[in-house]
């Protein structure tokens, strides 16, 4: 069965303190890796999709990253508009469709 | 270009009521999945459907049930309720299923609480 585990459940950042979020996966032969973002009343929104270990994506101040068995999201000098739940996911290569895998997400709150 | 739209954005019901909900995918888009959001379990798998056909099904008592229109609208259902229901239910759309998951867009979700 696939499984996610992102850490930290939550994490309080100063403005501009860099910090990195982690996704430790077990999966079947990986498809894809997915960040997202979600806000609060919102629904998730997408921000990368990783393929294969040692991919790196980039998206003004976050940057994903990828090895056989976790991810990372590096946030560079955070800005409290980053305050947000970033949500990890994967798709088992040999799964039709959309069916994603999620982890429970990490709580990050930046502060001005 | 509009979103996917999910109504009603806010639902109370009582255990043993059934519900059902909406989901309008982006223009153009042909797949619909659906996705139960609770504190502690996180974004579960419910269902996708393309073409009017279920495509994939989660780990659901049969009590969650779904269907999709010719025009790619879906609805999802659930009878019987019970408290453990209460939760955020989103809607994702994309092109064509599984062939470019890059564009998985969700909805705002119908937030049900049963009571």
């Amino acid at each position: 069965e696939d499984q996610v585990t992102q850490s930290p459940e939550a994490l309080r950042l100063q403005e501009g303190e860099s910090s990195s979020l982690n996704c430790s996966y077990t999966v079947s032969g990986l498809r894809g890796l997915f960040w997202y973002r979600q806000d609060p009343g919102k629904g998730p929104e997408f921000l990368f999709t990783l393929y294969s270990a040692g991919e790196e994506k980039e998206k003004e101040r976050l940057k994903a990253t990828l090895t056989k068995k976790e991810s990372f999201l590096h946030i560079t000098a955070p800005k409290p508009e980053d305050s947000a739940t970033y949500l990890c996911a994967v798709q088992a290569r040999g799964s039709s469709g959309d069916k994603l895998t999620f982890g429970t997400g990490t709580r990050l709150a930046v502060r001005p | 270009k509009a979103g996917v739209t999910q109504t009603p954005r806010y639902l109370i019901k009582t255990r043993g009521q059934q519900v059902t909900l909406s989901c309008s995918p982006i223009s153009g888009h042909r797949s619909v999945s659906w996705y139960q959001q609770t504190p502690g379990q996180g974004l579960q798998f419910l269902f996708e459907y393309f073409s009017e056909t279920q495509r994939n099904k989660g780990n659901f008592p049969g009590r969650f049930s779904g269907r999709q229109f010719s025009n790619s609208r879906s609805e999802m259902n659930v009878s019987t309720l019970e408290l453990g229901d209460s939760a955020l239910y989103l809607c994702a759309s994309s092109l064509v299923p599984g062939m470019n998951n890059e564009k998985l867009f969700f909805g705002s979700g119908t937030q049900l609480s049963v009571l």
